[in-house]
């Protein structure tokens, strides 16, 4: 079946410093790839995806680019704020459905 | 649009009783899921709905859970009888059938069983 595979956390970061989350996937069929991310109390967000092969999704300067050679998804920023403080979700989806597949999340936590 | 709205967003149960989590989604989403979130098991999907339709409910965990969408903007989960390994936060997310992986998520409802 469908999996999504993340780095442990959590990952803690002075701001300014460089964040990179890696997230490998297995998916039958050509999934679309998808980062949510979740703030404390909140419900997940979506933050960027790709839909296909090299496509780079990109939002408040995050960015993650599909790489079905090595089906990878990894989510990179080159300077993180504290507001970045959340829990990052890669994700997947096949086929027409719209469901989604989880991986099992990021916490990141940024100090001043 | 207020976005998809889930009550109640705590709930503290005793174990043996019933539970009933409402969920609205965004007007115009004619898809709608349920998940389940733990620190053990992470995010689970538990069932999902196209066009008020259970599509696939492979994810409840037993016939203690069960899920209902009587019209296109509200749909429950309910869990009898309820007992502590239930506790979780249950999340419900709604989505236009076609924008695949594309869900918009409520706050979810944080359940305790005691």
């Amino acid at each position: 079946g469908d999996s999504v595979t993340q780095m442990e956390g959590p990952v803690t970061l002075s701001e300014e410093a460089c964040l990179t989350i890696n997230c490998t996937y297995t998916a039958t069929g050509y999934p679309s790839l998808f980062w949510y991310v979740q703030y404390p109390g909140e419900g997940l967000q979506l933050l960027l995806k790709a839909t296909k092969a090299d496509d780079k999704g990109s939002n408040k300067g995050f960015e993650a680019t599909y790489r079905k050679e090595t089906t990878s998804f990894h989510l990179e920023k080159g300077s993180v704020q504290v507001s970045d403080s959340a829990v990052y979700f890669c994700a997947l989806a096949t086929g027409t459905a719209s469901k989604l597949t989880f991986g099992t999340g990021t916490r990141l936590q940024v100090t001043l | 649009d207020a976005g998809v709205i889930q009550s109640p967003r705590h709930e503290v149960t005793e174990m043996g009783q019933e539970v009933t989590l409402r969920c609205k989604p965004i007007s115009g989403h004619n898809s709608l899921f349920w998940y389940r979130q733990t620190m053990m098991r992470g995010l689970e999907l538990l069932i999902y709905f196209n066009n008020n339709v259970p599509i696939d409910d492979s994810g409840m965990p037993e016939d203690r859970f069960s899920a209902k969408m009587p019209n296109a903007s509200f749909s429950t989960l309910k869990i009898q009888p309820s007992e502590p390994r239930d506790s979780a936060v249950y999340f419900c997310a709604s989505s236009l059938q076609g924008a695949k992986g594309e869900a918009f998520f409520g706050q979810g409802t944080r359940l305790t069983v005691v």
